[in-house]
């Protein structure tokens, strides 16, 4: 099994600044990589796919990178609506998720 | 406009069943591939059941011979059979679309809640 580790667990940071949260895989998953953005209460929401192709209707200022076993993904100037946790996803060999990063307002 | 909606969720002892439904709108389920992803109180996701739109069907090892997933063509809707539930099992169940290429999850529901307790 692909083990996805995020870095850090929790995240603060005001409104207005960026966010960078990390993701690591325990072997190669290509860029077989999703972001999904959960707020309590709610279904998680697609972000990104492909490691860096943001998901229908998803704001540009989200953005993905990496490949392979190092991930990131930036939120630029926070807004308010983004404070909410995390999640990676591997599918290059069936399907793993992080254990999440929230992102909370400093 | 996508739409999946849970339900079927609820307090069920060890060892017993129960059976979640995933109503779908704005698309066909069994044209598409669809799983189900669960959630621990306060904790991740993980992923439980795989149905392709050819029929084949895939479970995470601690589901397998206890979980069934299944659609209903004709209602457009998608289960899974939970038997011999145990108390890790206790989790909010979402029912989820899967890209054409089988690869993440781009439609979710709002989830339903199962509580495995005596």
């Amino acid at each position: 099994e692909i083990v996805m580790t995020q870095s850090p667990a929790t995240l603060s940071v005001s409104p207005g600044e960026r966010a960078t949260l990390s993701c690591r895989a325990s072997q190669s998953v290509s860029s077989n990589l999703a972001w999904y953005q959960q707020k309590p209460g709610q279904a998680p929401r697609l972000l990104i796919y492909g490691a860096s192709t943001r998901a229908t209707g998803i704001p540009a200022r989200f953005s993905g990178s990496g490949s392979g076993t190092e991930f990131t993904l930036t939120i630029s100037r926070l807004q308010s609506e983004d404070f909410a946790v995390y999640y990676c996803q591997q599918y290059n060999n069936w399907y793993t998720f992080g254990q999440g990063t929230k992102l909370e307002i400093k | 406009e996508v739409q999946l909606v849970e339900s079927g969720g609820g307090l069920v002892q060890p060892g017993g069943s129960l059976r979640l439904s995933c109503a779908a709108s704005g698309f066909t389920v069994s044209s598409n591939y669809m799983s189900w992803v669960r959630q621990a109180p306060g904790k991740g996701l993980e992923w439980v059941s795989l149905l392709y739109s050819d029929g084949r069907t895939y479970y995470t090892d601690s589901v397998k011979g206890r979980f069934t997933i299944s659609r209903h063509n004709s209602k457009n809707t998608l289960y899974l059979q939970m038997n011999s539930l145990r108390a890790e099992d206790t989790a909010v169940y979402y029912c989820a679309r899967v890209d054409t290429t089988g690869s993440y999850f781009d439609s979710w529901g709002q989830g339903t809640l199962v509580t495995v307790s005596s």
